[in-house]
């Protein structure tokens, strides 16, 4: 059964750092490619970034684009989404989400984690 | 970027009639080597994760009952929910991903029973 569990969340000033993990289990962690989509209260769905199997390739939405760092580590099964220089309208719940495979819809999500930029 | 627009933001419907999302993208998602639509369905229930539906447009995701459906191609796209069902009280999403950065959702359509 794949489980994916978020954590790292949590209330942060502006500006502040915070870094988000993702365990994943019941599928070979290596061989899929793993994102983050972000939910802002009462809003829609907005992906954050992506990054390849290997770790070899990264994405990034340009609202977050050289704030947030993704990377994975394939020997602990685990995602990670290093978020600095965070602002009140990066307050949302992030989800982990495992992609299909090569391409990249998503067939799971974890339930998320909750972050708050506020001071 | 695409951008993809849903209609409408909010639909009643009564239960066992029929419920259509639309979804249109700001320019084609249809890779024309192997003919496929890069769209996906989500359903996200209150206080739920995402739950994917529909990919290529059109392929139920295993477990899926079958009065989901999807269908379009190019711009233009439909999720039907042949016979509401209670259960189906959700917020809907599309999302392509033929061009990634970035992958972009629609606006979601919240979906209530008459």
């Amino acid at each position: 059964e794949v489980q994916l569990l978020e954590s790292g969340g949590g209330l942060v000033q502006p500006g502040g750092s915070l870094r988000l993990s993702c365990a994943a289990s019941g599928f070979t962690f290596s061989a899929y490619a793993m994102s983050w989509v972000r939910q802002a209260p009462g809003k829609g769905l907005e992906w954050v970034s992506s990054i390849s199997g290997n770790g070899g390739n990264t994405y990034y939405a340009d609202s977050v684009k050289g704030r947030f760092t993704i990377s994975r580590d394939n020997s602990k099964n685990t995602l990670y989404l290093q978020m600095n220089s965070l602002r009140a309208e990066d307050t949302a719940l992030y989800y982990c989400a495992k992609t299909s495979g090569k391409d990249y819809y998503f067939d799971f999500w974890g339930q998320g984690t909750l972050v708050t930029v506020s001071s | 970027d695409i951008v993809m627009t849903q209609s409408p933001d909010s639909l009643a419907v009564s239960l066992g009639e029929r419920a259509t999302i639309n979804c249109k993208s700001s320019q084609s998602v249809l890779y024309s080597s192997n003919n496929k639509n890069y769209l996906a369905w989500y359903q996200q229930k209150p206080g739920q994760p995402p739950k994917l539906l529909i990919y290529w447009a059109s392929t139920r995701e295993s477990g899926v009952p079958d009065r989901f459906s999807g269908s379009g191609s190019g711009t233009d796209f439909t999720l039907t929910i042949s016979s509401l069902q209670a259960e189906d009280v959700a917020v809907y999403y599309c999302q392509q991903y033929y061009i990634i950065p970035p992958l972009t959702f629609g606006g979601g359509t919240k979906v209530e029973i008459k």
